[in-house]
């Protein structure tokens, strides 16, 4: 049972231009979200989180949104840089616990 | 940040052998290593996680038996998959905790004939 959906596999974006890229989940008590980013052959790598308690964090030009009643968050990249481009992984977790429960990816592609 | 290695990459075996994967953490000391798995056009599933001088809890549906989880040190984790077929043929990877964050290797594609 995917717990945390990616529902597009795949983004095309002009570079300057601003990147979203989405995520839902399905049980509500998760409490913490993290978003990952991987290029070929590489680990994921950590890019940015959020906690239940907010509904946004900022990184530069990273920007997660967290909608806890529509179960849904979203990654803003802004502005794109050809270099963003990779696969971008959601996971979401539950205090205490270490499991990471991973969307299927989206893979951003930033054009120059 | 921290870094994670894993060996091998790529392994191709024949059905009915073993394969043993490494991950390492290179540059910190992983009191808990986790290994998940990534079938084409799916997620990462978490298989188990990994504590250093203890035995390793499996996730529901993972056989314990097949996938052998040492973790003797404080950098090494190693995942054996024993008498291997070849519906395990799978993206293995694993991560490292140091801290409150996961940092992963870079994965191991294992292709069993």
């Amino acid at each position: 049972d995917q717990q945390v959906k990616q529902n597009s596999p795949s983004l095309s974006v002009q570079e300057g231009r601003i990147s979203i890229l989405n995520c839902d989940y399905t049980n509500s008590m998760f409490d913490y979200f993290l978003w990952y980013k991987k290029y070929p052959a590489e680990g994921p790598t950590f890019l940015i989180s959020i906690s239940s308690i907010k509904d946004k964090n900022e990184d530069g030009r990273f920007t997660v949104f967290l909608n806890k009643s529509a179960k849904h968050l979203s990654l803003h990249i802004v502005p794109s840089q050809p270099g963003d481009s990779a696969v971008y992984f959601c996971a979401a977790q539950f205090t205490g616990a270490n499991n990471l429960f991973f969307g299927t990816g989206t893979r951003l592609t930033v054009i120059p | 940040g921290a870094v994670v290695s894993q060996h091998p990459s790529r392994v191709i075996c024949k059905s009915g052998t073993s394969v043993k994967i490494e991950c390492r953490s290179l540059d910190f000391q992983a009191t808990t290593m986790f290994w998940y798995r990534q079938f084409p056009k799916q997620s990462l599933m978490l298989m188990a996680t990994s504590n250093e001088g203890s035995k390793a809890t499996y996730e529901q549906g993972v056989e314990k038996d097949k996938f052998l989880i040492n973790h003797a040190s404080l950098t090494l984790s190693t995942l054996t998959v024993t008498s291997a077929h070849p519906e395990d043929s799978s993206f293995y990877i694993c991560s490292g905790q140091d801290q409150e964050t996961q940092y992963f290797g870079p994965g191991t594609r294992l292709l069993v004939l």
